[in-house]
């Protein structure tokens, strides 16, 4: 198993332009998270979803966009930059609610210029 | 809302001693998770410990442990013997057990040195 892959691990962007991150879990897990890590902030839920087609809005997610059309992906989309965005984005799953162990994929590093 | 509250922004230890870590944590619920994460510089996310809230016993894992208590909302890490591989941000979390609530939140984080 590959557990949770995050694509791309590292990216550029100017402010104004678009983006999508993709997460993938090969573990059959029905809940998926993106969450964002800024310093001396800790991770901040943006977006998660509890199950295929489901999608849910966290603690900080304007500016962001999400869908789960297949249960084992979860993308993250930036519709216009901000440098505000700038940040480490981690994706999670979890089983489900009596297993709930989150795993946690690699970390995309996103700079908005 | 629930909060998640770290004090402490950093702290160091001798190699081969012990150093406990604190959090705080502020619900109205009476079930919940409680998590602690170890964020190495490769940045990955390991989970250390985790605990029910429902249960009185507090967990262990290895040289990890916790002291859990609920009444006065505090969730500390106990690391024995510590080890070079044990310095990291370690975070605290907690998680709700209630259908429609399956989030965590997490503190700010400690930063852990170990002094060799």
């Amino acid at each position: 198993n590959a557990g949770v892959t995050q694509t791309p691990k590292f990216r550029v962007l100017k402010t104004g332009q678009s983006m999508t991150l993709l997460c993938a879990q090969d573990m059959n897990h029905e809940y998926m998270y993106w969450y964002r890590q800024d310093p001396g902030m800790g991770l901040r839920l943006i977006h998660y979803s509890v199950g295929e087609g489901t999608t849910a809005k966290g603690e900080v997610p304007d500016g962001y966009n999400v869908s789960r059309l297949k249960k084992q992906n979860f993308l993250l989309g930036l519709e216009s930059a901000a440098p505000s965005q700038t940040s480490v984005y981690f994706c999670a799953s979890i089983e489900d609610r009596v297993y709930n162990e989150q795993f946690f994929g690699p970390g995309t590093r996103l700079t908005v210029l | 809302a629930q909060t998640v509250t770290q004090s402490q922004p950093e702290m160091s230890v001798q190699e081969a001693e012990t150093v406990t870590l604190s959090c705080t944590y502020d619900t109205s619920e009476s079930d919940y998770y409680l998590f602690w994460y170890k964020q190495p510089p490769s940045r990955q996310m390991i989970l250390v410990i985790r605990q029910e809230a429902y249960k009185q016993q507090n967990a262990t894992e290895n040289r990890f442990s916790v002291n859990f208590q609920k009444a006065a909302k505090s969730f500390s890490l106990k690391i024995s013997d510590s080890q070079l591989g044990d310095a990291a941000m370690y975070f605290c979390a907690y998680r709700s057990a209630y259908f429609g609530n399956e989030k965590l939140t997490f503190g700010t984080g400690t930063r852990l040195t170990i002094i060799p």
